[in-house]
Parts: structure tokens; C-alpha cells; sequence
């Protein structure tokens, strides 16, 4: 099953809102990614992060690997209507480098 | 670069019948991956390739499920005697595996086959 807890489970934000979703596990992972899923399509990676404490940007988007390997954070500033989507983080596991998801972070964003 | 490519995009069967998908993954790449997705879940590993030699299998995949990829380069997933419980989205990721580092290897998604079971 999931070992990936993420929160929220979904939000409704206004357009310009900052956005901070957080995801959480209880064992340690030496990389963490996030990913971003519109209806019907695959997910798209977003940010990876591949060092504890390591705080990575991507324009409007900042993650950070927490210190203690098990949690990251996302958060997305100045939230615009094509931001809505389903946001998954997620960690590699095992020598085939398997990807591992969360349980996912729903954003809606109103005009 | 075309992306991965997933073929069909939708298929809708009857329980019991065999369905086959496809999917092309981005040139070069070693690795191919697919995963199942069902409605409000995060994708679920499946199986994995390195060129043409399927290396690991989830659990979840039963005997009634099979993967190749013949010649390193696209992959099939077939399911045979399918059950409503197949319903789901099947996607296919490919990377380009040691060669594009260890640690920075990402995953590529294709946009996913969505199954209905009737």
C-alpha cells in the first residue's frame, strides 16, 4: 500500500493565493519528487530533490527535502487558474528505481 | 522528442475479454516502467524493464497479466480474462537509466490507456 501521506487532501484557493502542501512518511528516503497530474493525463515531474535539507525552486514553485529524509513540502506562490490539478510527491525505491506516490493533494483555483 | 506515447488512449471491454496496450517510450531510453492508477489513488508500480529483459514485477501484477518489450524498444501489457478490478488508467514511464546518473534518473510519463471493464 501507500506509505506516502500527503495534506491536504484537497484545497480551494483564489487566484494569487500561495499554495503549501506537505507530505509525510515514517521511513527515510534518499530522494524526493514531485509531480503534477491534469485530468486525464500522466503526472509531470515538477522538482526533484536529492539532498537532506536541500531547497529547490522552479519559478513559482519551491520544494524542500526535509532534514530528517521523511517528509518534503511544496509550496506554490501567486497561484494562477492553470495551476489546478492533482499534486503527487514521490520517492525511488529498490535497484530498479521504482517511483512510490502519495495519496495526492487536489488544487482548485477560483477567478 | 515525442514523448512517450501510450496507444489506445481509452478502451472500454467486456469482462472476460483480453486487451492489449502499447507504449512507445522516448528514444534512447533504457528503462521503461508501467504503472496502474485507479480513481483517486496515486499510479501503483507494476513491472520494469532494462532494454528488453523485465527485471522486477509488483505483486499486483497477476497471472493474468503480461508484459514485454521484444526488442528493447516498445512495450505491450496484456490482460487476459479481464475482471471489473481492472478498470483503472495503465501508464507507461520511460528514463534513460545509468546513463542519465544514478540519482537524477527521471521517469517520463506517457498521458495513460484509461480501462473500463463492463
Amino acid at each position: 500500500g501507500q506509505q506516502l501521506n500527503q495534506s491536504p487532501q484537497s484545497m480551494f484557493i483564489q487566484e494569487g493565493e500561495d499554495v503549501s502542501m506537505n507530505c509525510t512518511s515514517s521511513s527515510i528516503f534518499n530522494t524526493w519528487l514531485w509531480y503534477k497530474q491534469d485530468p486525464g493525463e500522466g503526472p509531470v515531474l515538477l522538482i526533484a530533490l536529492y539532498k537532506a535539507g536541500e531547497l529547490t525552486s522552479n519559478g513559482r514553485l519551491t520544494a524542500q527535502f526535509g532534514i530528517t529524509r521523511k517528509d518534503s513540502f511544496l509550496n506554490i506562490s501567486a497561484s494562477i487558474p492553470s495551476d489546478v490539478g492533482i499534486y503527487f510527491c514521490a520517492v525511488r525505491t529498490g535497484t530498479a528505481s521504482k517511483l512510490t506516490f502519495g495519496t495526492g493533494t487536489r488544487l482548485q483555483v477560483t477567478l | 522528442d515525442t514523448g512517450v506515447s501510450q496507444d489506445p488512449r481509452h478502451k472500454i471491454t467486456k469482462r472476460g475479454q483480453n486487451v492489449t496496450f502499447r507504449c512507445d517510450p522516448i528514444s534512447e531510453h533504457n528503462r521503461l516502467y508501467w504503472y496502474r492508477q485507479t480513481l483517486g489513488q496515486g499510479p501503483e508500480f507494476l513491472t520494469y524493464f532494462q532494454n528488453e529483459a523485465q527485471l522486477e514485477k509488483s505483486r499486483l501484477l497477476s497471472d493474468r497479466f503480461s508484459a514485454e518489450r521484444p526488442k528493447g524498444s516498445f512495450s505491450t501489457l496484456e490482460i487476459q480474462r479481464t475482471e471489473q478490478g481492472d478498470s483503472a488508467m495503465y501508464l507507461c514511464a520511460s528514463s534513460l537509466g545509468l546513463a542519465g546518473g544514478v540519482i537524477s534518473d527521471t521517469q517520463y510519463f506517457g498521458p495513460g490507456t484509461r480501462l473500463t471493464v463492463l
